[in-house]
């Protein structure tokens, strides 16, 4: 039970540059969420999906795009990198949404534009 | 106005001694959480609670509802309790408020 997987670990892009940062769960958790944390700051909340084909923006979605094909992936789109999208990245994904229930974490992504 | 305040944000101590770091909420909440950020930037979840006082081991977490105070107190800390913990409160979609964080170094 590998829990919410997370790539790549680091990464430095150039500004203009795509990616995409890869996240998949193997709990079967329909809620799933994108993370930016910067330094100082808490987690802020940039896209999130309540299960396969639905999502929705969050507090900071500007300059990012996500789908949700299956229940496992999740994966998060940068298209034109800028400097303020450097930060730490977290997916997480949750069993349910009543209070109780808390989040699994991945490992977390590096990103670095310049 | 953060919906979440943590104190102190920094916290430097000595191994053994015994450690509060506190949380202050202004929504109305039915569970709190606390996470637990590694050095390496992993995520854990510790607590949840929803009234009165959880334990696990070394590490108590508390709650007051009727004051939106929660603490998380370590005794006899140990330098691999270094971490950054973090409170979190849902709101009122599916997500949480997320504090910023106190910074734990424990020093042997």
């Amino acid at each position: 039970n590998a829990g919410v997987t997370q790539t790549p670990k680091f990464r430095i892009l150039k500004i203009g540059q795509s990616m995409t940062l890869q996240c998949t769960q193997d709990m079967n958790h329909n809620y799933m969420y994108w993370y930016r944390q910067d330094p100082g700051m808490g987690l802020k909340l940039i896209y999130y999906s309540v299960g396969a084909g639905i999502t929705d923006k969050g507090e900071v979605p500007n300059g990012y795009n996500v789908s949700r094909s299956t229940t496992e992936d999740f994966p998060l789109r940068l298209e034109l990198a800028a400097p303020s999208q450097t930060s730490v990245y977290f997916c997480a994904s949750r069993l349910g949404t009543e209070t109780h229930y808390g989040y699994t974490f991945g490992s977390g992504t590096r990103l670095t534009v310049v | 106005k953060n919906e979440v305040e943590q104190s102190p944000q920094n916290l430097t101590a000595q191994e053994g001694e015994f450690i509060t770091i506190n949380c202050s909420y202004s929504v109305g909440i039915s569970a709190l959480h606390w996470l637990q950020q590694h050095p390496g930037g992993g995520i854990v979840s510790l607590f949840m609670l929803s009234s009165g006082k959880k334990k696990h081991g070394r590490l108590i977490a508390t709650i007051n509802i009727q004051e939106k105070h929660s603490s998380l107190h370590i005794t006899a800390s140990h330098p691999r309790d270094s971490a950054v913990y973090i409170c979190a409160v849902p709101n009122t979609g599916n997500q949480f408020y997320f504090g910023t964080g106190t910074s734990l170094t424990v020093i042997p």
